[in-house]
Order: structure tokens, then C-alpha cells, then sequence
């Protein structure tokens, strides 16, 4: 059973395009994380957040608490923005190193 | 500003050969993590440590062992590779407190290949 769900796995855009990730989860969280993974395989923190909505940039990432469920928006989406995002959620209730990842989102925005 | 710091980047053992991956992080975090990432799987956590002197196993930690040096330092060891253990390595840190969660900060990543 995944803990942590990513929707979609793959997901192609034209350069331009609005771009929603979504993320759902099944257990109580302290904390929700976006992590990009570049095509050289770095990773990056995106937002961390635990409730309402954040921007930087064009990116925007919300939470609902009470339904489980992320969003991160990419606006105006560019070529650089390929990249995998992923989702990772901090459960309440487990140890501090208690991290739980999603498979990630592959996405790829085509010129 | 150096970040989170890992050697090597890439490395190939034979199976039963040992090594050890270091990880350095200059942001003075408390919080220091070893993931293992393998191809349609999430990010799964092998070791970490909440705070010096202190580390706990996570989801696979089988077949590794590490050691906080101190603040700054977590060091990932394998003493027996095996094939099982060809992966790309990540270290991360954060700042961490009781419930607190923090951001965080990867390394460039470790390709290692056992044959």
C-alpha cells in the first residue's frame, strides 16, 4: 500500500502550458515536502508546507489537511522546467527521520 | 556556500568489496540522512541521524552501517557489497527539532555500481 500517491507519473506539457502535479496521502503529516529531481539527477526543495499555499516564482504549491491532498502548479511552463517532482510527507506520528516518498512525476515540456 | 557535500560520485566495487560514502554539510543542521533511490521506487531512507552522536535505522538499512562523526559529517559504509546494493546514493540534511520538520538539502548524489 503507498502511503504517498503521485498523480500523474508522466506528464508532457507544451512549453507555455499550465502544469498541475497532484500529490494525495493517507497519513497524518506535519509537514509536506516538493523535491524537483533534475535529468543529472540533483535534487532540490522546492516547498515545504503544512498548510494553506505557497509561491515562488511560478511555482505554487497547496495543501488541504482535511482532504489529503497537494497541488503543485507550474504557470507558463518552460523546457527547463523538465524535470522529476516529488512529493514527501512528514508523518506526525513516526520518527523524526520519517519521511515518506512518492514516485515521483516525470515531466517533460516540450518547445 | 558549499550545501551538503558528498564523495565519491561514482564508484564500482566487486561483490564483497567495502567502501565508504562521505557525506559534509556546512549549514550547521542537526538532522543528516542516507536515501537509496532505485528505478520506479521512491527515495527510501537507509540511516539517519537526528542529532550528533545519535543514529537510527530507516526503511533498508541491511547490509550498511554509518557513523555521525560529528556535526557536520555522516558517513555510509558498506562493509560486504553486493549487487543488491547498486544504487544512486543520497545524503540530505535539515534542521530538525521534536515535531519540526525543516527543509531540505540534498547531495549531488553517488552512482554506485556492484558487479
Amino acid at each position: 500500500k503507498n502511503e504517498v500517491e503521485q498523480s500523474p507519473q508522466n506528464l508532457t506539457a507544451q512549453e507555455g502550458e499550465f502544469i498541475t502535479i497532484n500529490c494525495s496521502y493517507s497519513v497524518g503529516i506535519s509537514a509536506l515536502h516538493w523535491l524537483q529531481q533534475h535529468p543529472g539527477g540533483g535534487i532540490v526543495s522546492l516547498f515545504m508546507l503544512s498548510s494553506g499555499k505557497k509561491k515562488h516564482g511560478r511555482l505554487i504549491a497547496t495543501i488541504n489537511i482535511q482532504e489529503k491532498h497537494s497541488s503543485l502548479h507550474i504557470t507558463a511552463s518552460h523546457p527547463r522546467d523538465s524535470a522529476v517532482y516529488i512529493c514527501a510527507v512528514r508523518d506526525y506520528g513516526g520518527s523524526q527521520g520519517n519521511l515518506i516518498f512518492g514516485k515521483g512525476t516525470k515531466l517533460s515540456v516540450k518547445p | 556556500n558549499a550545501g551538503v557535500t558528498q564523495t565519491p560520485k561514482f564508484q564500482v566495487l566487486k561483490t564483497g568489496q567495502s567502501m565508504t560514502l562521505q557525506c559534509a554539510q556546512d549549514m550547521n543542521h542537526n538532522s543528516m540522512y542516507w536515501y537509496r533511490q532505485d528505478p520506479g521506487m521512491g527515495l527510501r531512507l537507509i540511516y539517519y541521524s537526528a542529532s550528533e552522536g545519535t543514529t537510527d535505522k530507516g526503511e533498508v538499512p541491511n547490509g550498511y552501517n554509518v557513523s555521525r562523526l560529528n556535526k557536520r559529517e555522516f558517513s555510509l559504509r558498506l562493509e560486504s557489497a553486493a549487487p543488491s546494493q547498486t544504487s544512486v546514493y543520497f545524503c540530505a540534511s535539515s534542521v530538525n527539532g521534536e515535531r519540526l520538520t525543516g527543509e531540505l538539502f540534498f547531495g549531488e548524489g553517488s552512482r554506485l555500481t556492484v558487479l
